[in-house]
C-alpha cells in the first residue's frame, strides 16, 4: 500500500528566508503527487500537483517542488517565506486514475517576525 | 464559479446518535470523495463516488456510509456515533475519476459528546 512520511511535524522560520518542507512517498509506480496547504478552520488548498514531465513544478503562491524518483521524495520549496505562509502542509499521493489521496502527517509552518 | 459546499459547518451530537453531512461539489464535478480529518489519525480517505455509484472505500466501520444522488450532490452518514467520531470531515470535488487535482470544501466540525 501506498505510504506518505513527512518527516518534520513543526517547522518554524523567520520571515524572508528560504522553506524546504521534505515528503516521502512509497508505492511502486510513479503516483500522482499533491501539495496542500490547511488554514486554521479552512479546508484544504491546492498548492502544486505532478503528474509527469518535468520533474521540477511550480504552484500558487510563488511555491515549487521537485520530484525526485531516485529518493522518492517530493519536496515543497519557497524562497522567501511570508507571514501569510503559517499553516499546516500536507503532501499526498494518489494512484494513476484514482481519486484516493493518502495524506502525509503534515508539517505545521510558524513564521517567526 | 461556486466552491464545494458543506453543511452543516459544525454539528454537536451525542453517542449513540446518527448523523447526515452533505456536499455539494463544484458545478459540472462528478466525482466526490469524503476524508476524515483527527488529530491522531491525520487525514483518512473515507469514500469516493461516481455517477451515484461508490469506487473505492477506506478502512472504515460499516456505521460510515454515504451515497451520491444524480445531481452529484453527496452525503454521508455515521450511526451509531462515538466519541472517537469528532472531526473535520472534508469533502472534496473533481471532474472526473483519472487522478485529477480535487477541490475541498471547508468541512463539518462534527463533536460527539
Amino acid at each position: 500500500a501506498q505510504s506518505v512520511t513527512q518527516p518534520d511535524i513543526h517547522i518554524t522560520v523567520s520571515e524572508g528566508a528560504s522553506l524546504e518542507l521534505r515528503c516521502n512517498y512509497s508505492y511502486g509506480a510513479t503516483p500522482y503527487l499533491f501539495w496542500y496547504v490547511q488554514s486554521p478552520g479552512q479546508g484544504l488548498q491546492l498548492l502544486l500537483k505532478y503528474f509527469s514531465g518535468d520533474t521540477l513544478v511550480q504552484g500558487i503562491k510563488g511555491f515549487e517542488a521537485e520530484f525526485k524518483r531516485s529518493q522518492s521524495s517530493f519536496n515543497l520549496r519557497k524562497p522567501s517565506v511570508h507571514w501569510s505562509d503559517a499553516a499546516e502542509y500536507f503532501c499526498a499521493v494518489a494512484i494513476q486514475g484514482a481519486q484516493k489521496l493518502v495524506f502525509g502527517q503534515g508539517t505545521r509552518l510558524t513564521i517567526n517576525p | 464559479k461556486a466552491g464545494v459546499t458543506q453543511t452543516p459547518r459544525y454539528l454537536i451530537k451525542t453517542r449513540g446518535q446518527q448523523v447526515t453531512l452533505s456536499c455539494s461539489p463544484i458545478s459540472g464535478h462528478r466525482s466526490v470523495s469524503w476524508y476524515q480529518q483527527t488529530p491522531g489519525q491525520g487525514l483518512q480517505f473515507l469514500f469516493e463516488y461516481f455517477s451515484e455509484t461508490q469506487r473505492n472505500k477506506g478502512n472504515f466501520p460499516g456505521r460510515f456510509s454515504g451515497r451520491q444522488f444524480s445531481n452529484s450532490r453527496s452525503e454521508m452518514n455515521v450511526s451509531t456515533l462515538e466519541l472517537g467520531d469528532s472531526a473535520l470531515y472534508l469533502c472534496a470535488s473533481s471532474l472526473d475519476i483519472f487522478g485529477g487535482e480535487q477541490f475541498f470544501g471547508p468541512g463539518t466540525r462534527l463533536t460527539v459528546l
